[in-house]
């Protein structure tokens, strides 16, 4: 049973950095799939914010190309997104997802972490 | 981006009932590569139909997808208690890869 774990902060402040990390269970992080961050807020629904693949390539939504990044760390069998900059709208659920067969199609998704960005 | 518009934004049916659920392209999607999650209070979206109309594991067959061009359906044939939640469609044709903004489907 494939599960998948998110991990950070439930708060941070407004122009701050968060760093959320995704630990999986059931899977090796090693698969040929590709491990997806999406989040979801009231005010935008659902958005797709990155994806990697083992070997460390990345693709990332154009709107948040700028202030994302993510990192593989296969010892951990974890993946990690950080994300700058941060306000108000950024304020969201965040789930990391593993893809099937790498086709951006969201097959397991962790439980989810609310992060709140205020002072 | 494309755009995914959802309709209604509420459907309100009895169990036993069948519901359909449509989602509208802004533009073409490569070999209609959407896909449908269902969401309940509380929880992660969970992975129904992808493709045309391929069920994710576990599934049960009375959920059905549907294509016509650049317009997608999710059809419950069905309603069991079970099913009253939220529904979204997705599509993982182009990047970024983009939802609808789903559709609540209620107890009436």
């Amino acid at each position: 049973q494939v599960k998948l774990q998110e991990s950070g902060p439930g708060l941070v402040r407004p122009s701050g950095t968060l760093s959320l990390t995704c630990t999986v269970s059931g899977d090796s992080i090693g698969s040929d799939t590709w491990w997806s961050w999406v989040r979801q807020s009231p005010e935008r629904g659902l958005e797709w914010i990155g994806e990697i693949y083992h070997t460390g390539s990345t693709r990332y939504n154009p709107s948040l190309k700028s202030r994302v990044s993510m990192s593989v760390d296969k010892s951990g069998n974890q993946f990690t997104m950080n994300m700058q900059s941060l306000t108000a709208a950024d304020s969201a659920v965040y789930y990391c997802a593993r893809e099937l067969w790498g086709t951006s199609i969201f097959e397991y998704w962790g439980q989810g972490i609310l992060v709140t960005v205020s002072s | 981006d494309i755009v995914l518009e959802q309709s209604p934004d509420t459907l309100s049916l009895s169990p036993g009932e069948r519901a359909t659920l449509s989602c509208r392209a802004s533009q073409s999607i490569r070999r209609s590569k959407v896909a449908w999650y269902q969401q309940k209070v509380g929880q992660a979206p969970r992975l129904l139909i992808y493709g045309e109309s391929s069920r994710a594991t576990g599934i049960p067959d009375r959920f059905r997808g549907f294509v016509s061009g650049t317009d997608f359906s999710l059809t419950i044939t069905r309603l069991e208690p079970e099913d009253f939640a939220v529904y979204f469609c997705q599509q993982y044709g182009t990047a970024p890869y983009t939802f609808g903004q789903g559709t609540r489907l209620d107890i009436k």
